[in-house]
């Protein structure tokens, strides 16, 4: 079974507070992505990454960064963390052959 | 206008009823389809794909695609109280690796 795991269930952070989500994925998946999930609002594409190093803008990457350095694990970055970013975080892994995207269990961040 | 549209709901059926889910996508590359379910609090686990027109059933789940209405829908027989869940369509464009998520029907399955 593919397994994607996220470092945190729940965070609690600062409001100005750099913030660091981890997402490790043990399948040899190519693709991972960090998605936010609001209510009403649907999952949102944050940023993804095809490749090590390699990185793409997702719809709403405004206030995060990534890193990916390894190709099992996939950073999600809050340079200055704000309310506006408390929200459910949910990191995905895929393959190129296959499209389906495999979650995480989801980090709820809340900003206080 | 949203790429991928649901009915947000909620939909409610009775236990042992159909339960339709319904999608519309604007993207007519996409090539493939997916239904996703997530309960309360929990990250969405994937049920269904679809690739071609037509009808896939497995178990009591059949999804349906119609690529020249742009339409994906999900049926659940024999609804169950567990079915009691919101029910995520997502669509991959012809060559992006990304999926684009619908904002989700929640259901309710009544005892």
């Amino acid at each position: 079974d593919v397994k994607v795991t996220q470092s945190s269930r729940y965070l609690v952070k600062r409001t100005g507070e750099k913030v660091f989500l981890e997402c490790v994925q043990d399948m040899d998946h190519e693709n991972m992505f960090w998605y936010r999930q609001d209510p009403g609002l649907g999952l949102r594409l944050i940023y993804f990454s095809y490749d090590v190093k390699m990185k793409e803008k997702g719809d709403i990457p405004e206030g995060y960064s990534v890193s990916r350095e390894k190709k099992e694990r996939f950073s999600l970055i809050l340079e200055s963390a704000s309310t506006n970013q408390t929200s459910m975080y949910l990191c995905a892994s895929s393959t190129n052959n296959r499209a389906e995207a495999f979650f995480g269990q989801g980090t709820r961040l809340t900003v206080v | 206008q949203k790429e991928v549209e649901q009915n947000s709901g909620p939909l409610s059926v009775p236990e042992g009823a159909i339960a339709s889910l319904n999608c519309t996508y604007s993207d007519r590359g996409s090539q493939s389809f997916f239904w996703y379910r997530q309960y309360s609090g929990k990250s969405p686990e994937l049920i269904m794909f679809i690739y071609s027109n037509g009808d896939k059933e497995d178990g009591r789940f059949t999804a349906q695609l119609n690529k020249a209405s742009q339409y994906v829908s999900l049926l659940i027989r024999d609804s169950q109280p567990s079915d009691s869940a919101t029910y995520l369509c997502a669509v991959r464009g012809g060559s992006a690796r990304q999926l684009t998520f619908g904002s989700g029907t929640q259901l309710t399955v009544l005892p």
